[in-house]
């Protein structure tokens, strides 16, 4: 049973505009969340995270935003870059990390 | 900047041979994991170390076993490879935070079972 859902697969936004990538958990006891950037044939990178005491954090043109009520969280970049063009994990922590399926982003130039 | 590293990058390889997979770290992070993703799906923990020999399973099951004999290696042993054994394998290694650990993986090491 899937504990993190990241359920867009894909996400293309034009540069300059804001990228909005959302992750929907169902664990209330999940006590941290990141998000990952993965370029292919690398590992995936640590870019944010965000403690569930917080509902947001901010970390230069990356925020992101927890909503615990309704178990969500969104990664905002803003504004987009081409290289930012890659598939990103959001990834939540209890008694181990909980990956989602990733969603990649294409950033239009 | 992490310091985590595999190898192979790239591996083909028949079924039944016995294969391992490397992965370092120069960081002197005390935990280790193996995670399996398939393309598409998430990250899969099948393997967790959190010292010097000690060694857990994760919550896929998995056939492959692990040894964690020195801090800095955490090597991934398949004793006969099958074609369904064929994923992406990542190994990570992580530091405490403030609030929990962050964890910071390799370049991964695509292995393909024929």
């Amino acid at each position: 049973d899937q504990q993190v859902k990241q359920n867009s697969p894909s996400l293309s936004v034009q540069e300059g505009r804001i990228s909005i990538l959302n992750c929907d958990y169902t664990n209330s006891m999940f006590d941290y969340f990141l998000w990952y950037k993965k370029y292919p044939a690398e590992g995936p990178t640590f870019l944010i995270s965000i403690s569930s005491i917080k509902d947001k954090n901010e970390d230069g043109r990356f925020t992101v935003f927890l909503n615990k009520s309704a178990k969500h969280l969104s990664l905002h970049i803003v504004p987009s870059q081409p290289g930012d063009s890659a598939v990103y994990f959001c990834a939540a922590s209890a008694d181990q990390f909980y990956f989602g399926t990733g969603t990649s982003l294409t950033v239009i130039p | 900047e992490a310091d985590i590293y595999q190898t192979p990058r790239y591996l083909v390889i028949g079924t039944g041979k016995k294969i391992t997979l490397e992965c370092s770290q120069t960081m002197g992070h005390d935990k280790m994991y193996w995670y399996q993703q398939d393309p598409g799906m998430e990250l899969h923990l099948i393997h967790y170390s959190y010292g010097v020999n000690s060694t857990e399973k994760g919550d896929l099951s998995s056939e492959s076993t692990v040894s964690r004999i020195r801090t800095e290696h955490f090597p991934l042993t398949l004793e006969s490879a099958r074609p369904s054994h064929t994923s992406q394998y990542l190994c990570a290694s992580s530091v405490s935070g403030q609030y929990t650990d962050t964890q910071y993986f390799g370049p991964g090491t695509r292995l393909t079972v024929l």
